[in-house]
């Protein structure tokens, strides 16, 4: 089965950028989703299709995606930005079903 | 504006049965393939099923796979999920989501807590 590997934490100072990494075998040719979840909330869809923003994210979002890696990056991070995020990719090389990374804390120092 | 309310979770004993619903507004419903989600407490997400638009197709978690049963009524804009013989690693926060395929889901719903236990 395919597995997506994320840090689990990731920390970051104010102003500065924050990167998150999504590994997987391959997983430059697969698309990569990525959601934003807060505490007590739903996720939210922050980028998709390695790179697209849905309308309302920053442009402060922003992802690639190529080999063994895909990347999300957040530029002059903010307080708000503290949360989890998730990459996703749907699977359907062997079988069909979504698969989730098992999600990175980003911490805002 | 899209909104995806779920309903129909609690409190059920190991080997019982739960029927979620998700009721879908501010959209095409019938035009969009529906997921669940969950996420066990303090736990990450895992994708649980899908159905296509007019059930063009369905697909399983393992985990759930003969277990559970998607469905959905376009005409009454809800998306199902049938819950039987549930066990303690089932409990879990349940979410609603939309997607344009199979690929990734732009709207969520609230989520409702089914929890397993004796």
């Amino acid at each position: 089965s395919y597995v997506l590997t994320q840090p689990p934490s990731v920390s970051v100072a104010p102003g500065k950028t924050a990167i998150i990494t999504c590994g997987g075998n391959n997983i430059g040719s697969k698309s990569v989703h990525w959601y934003q979840q807060k505490p007590g909330q739903a996720p939210v869809l922050v980028i998709y299709l390695d790179s697209d923003r849905p309308s309302g994210i920053p442009e402060r979002f922003s992802g690639s995606n190529s080999g063994n890696t895909a990347t999300l990056t957040i530029t002059r991070v903010e307080a708000g930005d503290e949360a989890g995020y998730f990459c996703q990719v749907w699977e359907s090389s062997s079988d069909h079903r979504g698969v989730f990374g098992g999600g990175t804390k980003l911490t805002v120092l | 504006e899209v909104q995806l309310v779920e309903s129909g979770g609690g409190l059920v004993r190991p080997g019982g049965s739960l029927r979620l619903s998700c009721a879908a507004s501010g959209f095409t419903f019938s035009a969009y393939t529906m997921t669940w989600v969950r996420q066990a407490p303090g736990r990450g997400l895992e994708w649980v099923s899908s159905i296509g638009t007019s059930w063009t197709y369905i697909y399983y978690a393992d985990s759930v796979k003969g277990r559970f049963t998607i469905s959905r009524d376009n005409a009454k804009n809800s998306l199902y999920l049938q819950m039987n013989n549930l066990r303690a690693d089932d409990t879990a926060l349940y979410y609603c989501a939309r997607g344009p395929g199979t690929g990734y889901y732009d709207h969520w719903g609230q989520g409702i807590l089914v929890t397993v236990s004796s």
